[in-house]
């Protein structure tokens, strides 16, 4: 069973389209991540959420919309995708503080 | 804010030689922090963890790292490199709702 599974884990789109990455969690943790990775490997958070609540915004534009419809799902929807969007995109979680987070396999994000 | 440096985006090692991954600390409180690997096209997988209760830490695959308050380091090492060792190592810390990264060492492992 994968602790944290991404879908889909590559998506080649064209500028200007929409799309949406998909996270669940069944290790039963209250909060999840986004993380994106850009091409040098610098990985940055851009939201977290605890039961279902947004508690972090790191000024990621407003095409970035996170959705948690319930504690195990976090998924990231993309408006107007801009070649610079293209990066690869982590979800994560953890319990509480102090505790190890764990991710998914990455999705792969390519804007053409 | 805590935060973590890497110092080394790179570091190359023979086979059977001593790896060293450099990381200091920022942090106001007592820090929880962590050591990833990322091999290609893969997540990240923690190595090992420091949440104050010894200051050697061992971890997965023979890796260890040392807590030292006086240098706001959390060196990780392991004593004889391995070519599946060749990977994308990450320092973490931990704060109250997120984990901030340091930029990442690559190891590069030569036969």
């Amino acid at each position: 069973d994968t602790a944290v599974s991404q879908t889909p884990k590559y998506l080649v789109t064209q500028m200007g389209n929409d799309k949406s990455i998909k996270c669940e969690q069944n290790l039963g943790h209250d909060t999840m991540y986004w993380y994106k990775q850009d091409s040098k490997k610098f990985l940055k958070i851009m939201f977290s959420y605890n039961n279902k609540e947004l508690i972090i915004n790191e000024t990621v534009p407003n095409r970035f919309s996170p959705k948690s419809p319930d504690k195990a799902h976090l998924n990231l929807h993309i408006n107007s995708l801009e070649l610079g969007d293209s990066a690869v995109y982590f979800c994560a979680s953890s319990q509480y503080e102090g505790t190890e987070a764990f991710f998914g396999q990455g999705t792969r994000l390519t804007v053409v | 804010a805590q935060s973590v440096t890497q110092l080394g985006s790179h570091v190359s090692v023979s086979e059977g030689a001593l790896v060293l991954l450099r990381c200091n600390y920022s942090s106001s409180v007592p820090p929880y922090l962590f050591w990833y690997v990322q091999y290609p096209n893969q997540g990240l997988q923690l190595l090992l963890k420091y949440t104050s209760a010894a200051t050697l830490v061992k971890g997965i695959n023979g890796f260890e790292a040392e807590f030292k308050k006086s240098e706001t380091s959390f060196h990780l090492t392991k004593p004889s490199a391995h070519m599946s060792d060749a990977a994308e190592y990450f320092c973490a810390v931990r704060g109250p709702n997120d984990m901030r990264f340091g930029a990442g060492t690559r190891l590069t492992v030569k036969p």
